[in-house]
């Protein structure tokens, strides 16, 4: 059974800098690109960061470019999302999934950490 | 960015009842490769999203035949028939043809 399960949030201040972390397990973790999607409370779905399943090419939407870092350890089987100069509008769950490219869709969602930016 | 415009915004339906919801993208979600990939989700009340459909139309593991979904170029639907009780939820469509990937704002589905 594949298993998302995602640590690390919590309230923390503008501007400030928060790590999530995604541990993996049901699968063969490096056989996959993994991404982060978040939803900011009442709202829909965004899209923040994909990994290709080797961790050598990254990609981010224009929102967070520049601000967070995707990276993965395949020895631990785990993904995480570094967040820097955090803002208000970056309150919301964030959800590991693991990212099907040949489908490109988001394939299996862990149950989500909530980060909560305010002063 | 593609926007992806779903409509209704809300939906009642009765059990045992057919449904049908539409996701309208801004641009083209035909591929290059010639593929078009158009997904749809589910979020149950109080838990995480999870995937129905994939490129337009194929049903992902375990999914029901109750789901199906249609279209091209920038209109989709997904039809769900004789609903059951756990199918309530908020439905998003979402694409992956174009970065960055996108969703649609969601559709409620409610019981009458």
């Amino acid at each position: 059974e594949v298993q998302l399960v995602e640590t690390g949030g919590g309230l923390v201040q503008p501007g400030r800098s928060l790590k999530l972390s995604c541990v993996a397990s049901g699968f063969t973790f490096n056989n996959y690109w993994m991404s982060w999607t978040r939803q900011a409370p009442g709202k829909g779905l965004e899209w923040v960061a994909s990994i290709t399943n080797s961790g050598g090419s990254t990609y981010y939407p224009d929102s967070v470019k520049g601000r967070f870092t995707i990276s993965r350890d395949n020895a631990q089987n785990t993904l995480y999302l570094q967040m820097n100069s955090l803002r208000s509008e970056d309150t919301a769950t964030y959800y590991c999934t693991r990212y099907y490219s040949s489908y490109d869709c988001f394939v299996y969602w862990g149950q989500g950490t909530l980060v909560t930016v305010s002063s | 960015d593609v926007v992806m415009t779903q409509t209704p915004v809300s939906l009642s339906v009765s059990l045992g009842g057919q449904v049908s919801i539409s996701c309208r993208s801004s641009q083209s979600l035909v591929h290059n490769n010639g593929n078009t990939y158009l997904s749809w989700y589910l979020q149950k009340p109080g838990q995480s999203p999870q995937l129905l459909i994939y490129k337009v139309s194929n049903r992902f593991s375990g999914i029901s035949d109750r789901f199906s979904g249609s279209g091209s170029g920038t209109d989709f639907t997904l039809k769900i028939s004789r609903v059951e009780p756990d199918d309530l939820g908020v439905y998003y469509c979402g694409q992956g043809t174009q970065y960055p990937n996108t969703f649609g704002a969601g559709t409620k589905l409610e019981l009458k």
